[in-house]
């Protein structure tokens, strides 16, 4: 079975600083998708970031990075300068290849203050 | 470029009433369509899949059915609802060839 698990319930920042978010996941397959996903207090789900479990190199877009560590099974998003529009729930998620179903962590709430 | 529709934005429903909510895809065909739950301060669950017409994938059992009567189309429905069905209810569509799902606004059900 997939699982996901995000260990921070919240976490600060200050505006401009780089955060990280942790993400570790538990799966048996050999061919994976890890996401991450961004929602802000208007409830809509907004896609970040995806990392192929074969990709040899960390995905990047924009000021997202995902830090991805297989042999630890970790797939951190790293923020770099914070702005306070990235005030929100942040949720890792994976599926395997092949398969329908996005299994989602609980989430991790990010506040960032002037 | 892809537009996902849902409505209603809200709905306050009294329990054992029937609930309808729909889902309309725009600007792709035959996309997998998603209907997932998020309760209160907790992570997405998968309710139902759809890989076309007619071809429904149920993840969780309860009284919550799914249909999808046109290519671009994704209902979820209720004949009675339960005071546990409230949430904050998202469709999500993907192409089939990619791996990124697409969220639409979502509907925020409570239900006395």
């Amino acid at each position: 079975a997939q699982k996901i698990t995000q260990t921070q319930p919240g976490m600060f920042v200050q505006e401009k600083e780089a955060v990280t978010l942790d993400c570790t996941y538990d799966t048996s397959d050999p061919s994976y998708g890890l996401f991450w996903y961004k929602q802000p207090s208007s409830g809509e789900m907004i896609f970040l970031i995806y990392q192929g479990s074969y990709d040899q190199q960390n995905a990047t877009e924009g000021r997202y990075s995902l830090n991805f560590q297989k042999a630890r099974k970790s797939a951190n998003l790293v923020i770099s300068a914070s702005q306070l529009g990235d005030s929100a729930m942040y949720f890792c998620a994976m599926r395997s290849t092949g398969f329908q179903k996005l299994v989602f962590g609980t989430g991790t709430r990010l506040l960032v203050s002037p | 470029s892809q537009t996902i529709h849902q409505w209603p934005a809200t709905l306050v429903q009294p329990v054992g009433s029937p609930l309808s909510l729909e889902c309309t895809v725009e600007g792709t065909s035959n996309p997998n369509l998603y209907w997932y739950r998020q309760a209160a301060g907790r992570g997405l669950q998968l309710l139902f899949y759809s890989v076309g017409i007619g071809q429904i994938s149920s993840e969780v059992p309860q009284n919550l059915s799914a249909s999808r009567p046109q290519d671009r189309q994704f209902i979820l429905s209720s004949k009675k609802l339960l005071l546990s069905d409230s949430g904050f209810y998202l469709c999500a569509w993907e192409p089939g060839s990619y791996n990124e799902q697409f969220f639409g606004p979502g509907t925020r059900l409570t239900v006395l």
